[in-house]
């Protein structure tokens, strides 16, 4: 069965200072990986997505992500965290299935600190 | 223009109720999904619908029912409420492989 682990709970960085939000997928075959971001009370807006081709993705508000296929990971990078940044970020990856449904990680709250 | 829309925002009923959740997307999309996030804020697909037909049904209670009239379209109807039925629940549409949610209802039996 295909998952994802984003294994922090929460990450905590200065504003200004670069922000990593880790996630590790568990897929059979090429995986379909997402990455969202929820703001209180609000609904989940896309980041970015990695279907294929370049392993460094680029997504909104100046968001990044890496596709490491070795180590079975997609963790989320931004060079420099904003103090709007901080949100509840969730990895997804789409099942194997052909319905499209996303599988969700358990989501890591980014916290920037002014 | 909203792209996904959910009608109510906010859902506060009792134990027993029954109630519904409506959501419609002026995207164009085929596929339309219902996920349920819980207090822990874990996300988990409930059902999803292609062309107005049922492709997904994740071990639902049978007091969920979705019902989507035409493809713009899915309606979330509960049964006989239940306190652990309270969440947030989204609505989602998907094309070419990116999913875009709506705002979500916020659902709290008492």
């Amino acid at each position: 069965a295909q998952s994802v682990a984003q294994p922090e709970d929460q990450v905590n960085v200065a504003e200004g200072n670069p922000l990593t939000v880790k996630c590790t997928y568990s897929v059979s075959g090429n995986p379909y990986l997402f990455w969202y971001v929820q703001y209180p009370n609000r609904g989940l807006q896309f980041l970015l997505k990695y279907i294929t081709g370049d392993n460094l993705v680029k997504g909104s508000y100046g968001f990044e992500a890496e596709f490491n296929k070795s180590q079975t990971s997609f963790h989320l990078k931004k060079p420099s965290a904003l103090v709007s940044d901080s949100a509840l970020y969730f990895c997804a990856v789409r099942d194997m299935d052909n319905t499209g449904k996303l599988i969700f990680g358990q989501g890591t709250t980014l916290q920037v600190k002014p | 223009d909203t792209a996904v829309s959910q009608t109510p925002k906010y859902l506060v009923t009792q134990m027993g109720n029954d109630k519904s959740i409506k959501c419609e997307q002026n995207l164009g999309h085929d596929t339309m999904y219902w996920y349920k996030q819980d207090s822990k804020k874990f996300l988990k697909i409930m059902f999803s619908y292609n062309n107005k037909e049922l492709i997904i049904n994740e071990t639902v209670p049978n007091r969920f029912s979705p019902k989507s009239p035409d493809k713009a379209h899915l309606n979330l109807h509960i049964n006989s409420l239940e306190l652990g039925d309270s969440a947030v629940y989204f609505c989602a549409s998907t094309l070419n492989n990116e999913q875009f949610f709506g705002p979500g209802t916020r659902l709290t039996v008492l």
